[in-house]
């Protein structure tokens, strides 16, 4: 499974842009790049996946470049509310098994 | 409306018992899985089962047991070997790994429930 490696923590500012890199060198070329969200005594909560290029929802952008060893989140205009633990995790479906590695994920926090 | 359920939202352990944590999803997913997260750290897997009536460990499965008799039910027990329980229980669901073509290992997650010793 794809070792990820990311920020252990980011400091922000409401309505500005935050990008948090996510970097995945030993990708495979089945697996894709999954972020979650997580609040405080929360569940994770899916934001985005992307296979490579750019993918954009109504939450986030994510940006994979073309060697697909690393990846960016793009939370666009924060706000105090997005203050929460951010993972980054690569993978894919497996013959005879489906697992998935949290690390310790990036603490974004928000200020006013 | 569908979703994923733990129960209870706290637990608290006496000394040499066994406690079993409730997981029920309606989702209709094949795969469940069960994570530990300890103060501060990630998620780390416990076991996960993709089919009823079969699971596989993961990376810290000594001292919990679990079973999946229906497919909308996953429970964990922590047993009384398991030396060091505190902590955060989150269960999830997902599409089976072979589903290629479905939401690719995107988990589903509960509430959690916490767990401490008394």
């Amino acid at each position: 499974l794809a070792k990820t490696t990311q920020p252990i923590s980011m400091d922000s500012y409401e309505g500005q842009e935050v990008n948090i890199t996510c970097s995945h060198n030993n990708i495979a070329t089945n697996d894709y790049i999954t972020w979650y969200q997580q609040f405080p005594s929360q569940g994770p909560r899916f934001i985005i996946q992307g296979y490579k290029t750019k993918v954009t929802n109504e939450v986030a952008s994510l940006f994979i470049p073309a060697d697909r060893k690393s990846s960016t989140l793009s939370l666009p205009r924060v706000s105090l509310s997005d203050t929460a633990v951010y993972y980054c995790l690569v993978g894919g479906p497996y013959t005879g098994g489906f697992k998935t590695i949290f690390g310790a994920g990036t603490r974004l926090f928000v200020k006013a | 409306d569908g979703g994923i359920t733990q129960s209870p939202k706290y637990l608290f352990r006496k000394e040499g018992q066994n406690v079993t944590l409730s997981c029920e999803q309606n989702l209709n997913h094949d795969a469940m899985y069960w994570y530990r997260q300890d103060p501060g750290q990630g998620l780390r897997l416990i076991y996960y089962s993709q089919i009823v009536n079969d699971f596989q460990k993961g990376d810290i499965a000594e001292g919990y047991s679990v079973s999946r008799e229906k497919k909308e039910s996953f429970p964990l027990t922590v047993t009384s070997a398991q030396k060091n329980p505190t902590a955060f229980y989150l269960c999830a669901s997902g599409p089976l790994a072979g589903d290629i073509l479905l939401a690719k290992n995107i988990q589903y997650f509960g509430a959690g429930t916490r767990l401490s010793v008394l």
